[in-house]
């Protein structure tokens, strides 16, 4: 079975803290995304990537990066953790291919920041 | 900026009947069109992807789309307690591999 891992289910880190969420994929797939959710506001993208060594930003990059040096995992970096980046962090990966074939995701990691 | 609306719900049906969620987006030169279900708690599972006019159905499921209307669906047929989640529309609109999601609506069947 196809997989896209979190090393993390839950995660508790205090403000200021440097973050790392790891994600890695099974299914050679191209593209890598990070989600966080929130109640009332849906998913939002903070950044994707659509090979190794590439990198776009998303809707709410402030105050994140991301790596990709491998064409499997794929990290989220919370450089100075702080509460109002509380979430559910979700990480996806998809085929590339001239139509979108859909994203197959992790099973999310819930940050909270005390 | 590209929109994908839900009404978040909740939608209550009765078990056994048809549930129906309804989409809508802004961007006319989207491509492909997908649903996904997300349980409480829980990750998106994709269970629908759509990329032209008409009827797609899987199983109990039947994603309807219209592009001149702007407009995607998802029909569940006999409606059982286990179908109780949050559907979220999705979008993709060429570029980059990203698409844009609805926030969700909240589906509730009552036993």
């Amino acid at each position: 079975d196809v997989k896209v891992t979190q090393s993390s289910r839950y995660l508790v880190k205090r403000t200021g803290e440097k973050v790392f969420l790891e994600c890695v994929q099974d299914m050679d797939h191209e593209n890598m995304f990070w989600y966080r959710q929130d109640p009332g506001l849906g998913l939002r993208l903070i950044y994707f990537s659509y090979d190794v060594k590439m990198k776009e930003k998303g809707d709410i990059p402030e105050g994140y990066s991301v790596s990709r040096e491998k064409k499997e995992r794929f990290s989220l970096i919370l450089e100075s953790a702080s509460t109002n980046q509380t979430s559910m962090y979700l990480c996806a990966s998809s085929l590339r291919g001239r139509l979108n074939y859909g994203y197959t995701f992790g099973s999310g990691t819930r940050l909270t920041v005390v | 900026q590209k929109e994908v609306e839900q009404n978040s719900g909740p939608l209550s049906v009765p078990e056994g009947a048809i549930a129906s969620l309804n989409c809508t987006y802004s961007d006319r030169g989207s491509q492909s069109f997908f649903w996904y279900r997300q349980y409480s708690g829980k990750s998106p599972e994709l269970i629908m992807s759509i990329y032209s006019n008409g009827d797609k159905e899987d199983g109990r499921f039947t994603a309807q789309l219209n592009k001149a209307s702007q407009y995607v669906s998802l029909l569940i047929r006999d409606s059982q307690p286990s179908d109780s989640a949050t559907y979220l529309c999705a979008v993709y609109s060429g570029g980059y591999q990203k698409v844009t999601f609805g926030t969700g609506t909240k589906l509730q069947v009552i036993p």
